[in-house]
């Protein structure tokens, strides 16, 4: 089964707050896993990504945690700004036919609203 | 701006009706990539093309198609159209084909099926 769920669906936070998304997956054979940020009226950008053979990684106010045993992942934004809102996807990507190809399966997205 | 181009940016057409998405990757991506975002499905991949050659499928019906050209733009053909295929088209293009490639993602084709 190649499929990631994602919650919450939406979610407010206050400014300066901490923003928590989170991820679980089936597929033990998906090996990589990018969070894509998407702004109203344009398309998905790679935000922050890790591998399974890393359990944190962090870039500025966004921490990936991953937990491979329980197969979930999560993403952390601290000190939350109202420029952070957007829709945020989590993904996974799985190596098809060859393994020199793959393909990445979308959550369906968390709304975050930050308030000033 | 990512970088990625595609047009239109919106199409309304009728049902049993065929139209053409057009994506031009980011200059020097081999990989474009074919996405549909609706509110119900979310965001699927449908299909990827790598230097012309189609490399990998997703959840593209029959009746959908796609082809990327020498110059390496890429097309999708979407045929025999329905209500249910109103929804957000995007394209992506990336340098290689495996993971770590950063896809990145155009600003859509809104298509709408009256």
């Amino acid at each position: 089964q190649q499929q990631v769920k994602q919650s919450p669906q939406s979610l407010i936070v206050q400014k300066g707050g901490i923003s928590i998304i989170n991820c679980a997956y089936e597929n033990t054979a998906f090996d990589y896993f990018p969070w894509y940020q998407q702004f109203p009226g344009k398309g998905p950008a790679l935000l922050i990504a890790i591998r399974p053979d890393v359990s944190e990684k962090k870039e500025g106010r966004f921490t990936i945690s991953f937990n491979k045993s329980a197969k979930q992942f999560s993403l952390h934004i601290m000190d939350s700004q109202p420029g952070d809102s957007a829709t945020y996807f989590c993904a996974a990507s799985i190596p098809i036919v060859s393994g020199s190809n793959y393909k990445l399966t979308f959550g369906k997205g968390t709304l975050l609203t930050v308030n000033p | 701006d990512s970088g990625v181009t595609q047009t239109p940016k919106h199409l309304i057409t009728a049902t049993g009706q065929r139209v053409t998405l057009r994506c031009s990757p980011r200059s020097g991506d081999l990989s474009v990539y074919w996405y549909q975002q609706s509110l119900d499905q979310g965001l699927q991949f449908l299909i990827q093309y790598y230097n012309g050659e189609e490399r990998a499928k997703g959840n593209i019906l029959e009746r959908f198609s796609a082809q990327q050209f020498p110059d390496l733009h890429s097309e999708l053909n979407l045929s025999s159209l329905e209500l249910g295929d109103s929804a957000l088209y995007f394209c992506a293009s990336s340098v290689g084909r495996g993971p770590n490639n950063e896809q990145f993602f155009g600003p859509g084709t809104r298509l709408t099926v009256l």
